[in-house]
């Protein structure tokens, strides 16, 4: 199957930075790439969807001000964590589809604000 | 509005069989996968079914009936490495994904 990359592994950042944190397609053109928060036991929590060359559109709840989400390339989508709080640790996962094909996931991110 | 139902957790012992359920309300529908979730790791693709009926594929099978809104993942010769979340995702009119909660299977010697 397809392939994608999800960078860093696992961060620890301080209050009050940013975390940027990088998905990639690595063998095919993702036209749309999703990204996820899953806090512990909980299921996967749809944040926003990212359409190459638009802007994200981002589920209610999520502040777009501080999850920004730039999808520059067909093979790149960046989600920045800025002005990190603890209680914005959990687990993020990107996932990237062609059109209405299976969705392939980043291996994850687990950032841990301290 | 749209809402994928399974069981929470379940468990079942080594080498039996034990089927997970999943059912849907989507608006439209276009198919449902079913992802395994080991314990802090990302989904990784089962199954995706569209038609109605089996699709087996080694010791998973995955069936679906789209009159019945209904779908199951059943898996034979259960391996301890087989504890993990199952995720049931409908795919609705717009090829959106709607997440199951999971359903966490515990595997017993």
């Amino acid at each position: 199957g397809a392939v994608v990359s999800q960078h860093p592994s696992w961060v620890i950042c301080k209050s009050g930075t940013s975390v940027k944190i990088e998905c990639r397609s690595l063998d095919f053109q993702a036209t749309t790439m999703f990204w996820y928060r899953q806090f512990p036991k909980q299921s996967l929590m749809l944040m926003a969807t990212s359409n190459e060359g638009s802007k994200a559109t981002y589920e209610q709840g999520v502040e777009k001000d501080k999850f920004l989400i730039n999808h520059a390339s067909l093979t790149l989508s960046t989600l920045t964590v800025t002005s990190a709080h603890p209680e914005d640790s959990s687990f993020y996962i990107c996932s990237a589809r062609v059109r209405d094909t299976e969705a392939f996931f980043g291996q994850g991110t687990r950032l841990t604000v301290v | 509005g749209q809402n994928i139902d399974q069981p929470t957790e379940m468990t079942a012992t080594e080498g039996a069989i034990v089927q997970i359920n999943c059912t849907y309300q989507t608006s439209g529908f276009n198919g449902l996968f079913w992802y395994q979730q080991h314990a802090g790791e990302a989904p990784t693709f089962l199954s995706y079914n569209v038609l109605d009926g089996l699709e087996e594929k080694g010791r998973f099978s995955s069936f679906l009936s789209r009159s019945k809104g209904y779908s199951y993942l059943l898996l034979k010769e259960l391996q301890m490495k087989d504890s993990a979340s199952y995720l049931c995702a409908g795919v609705d009119s717009n090829y959106q994904l709607i997440w199951g909660a999971g359903t966490k299977l515990i595997i017993k010697p």
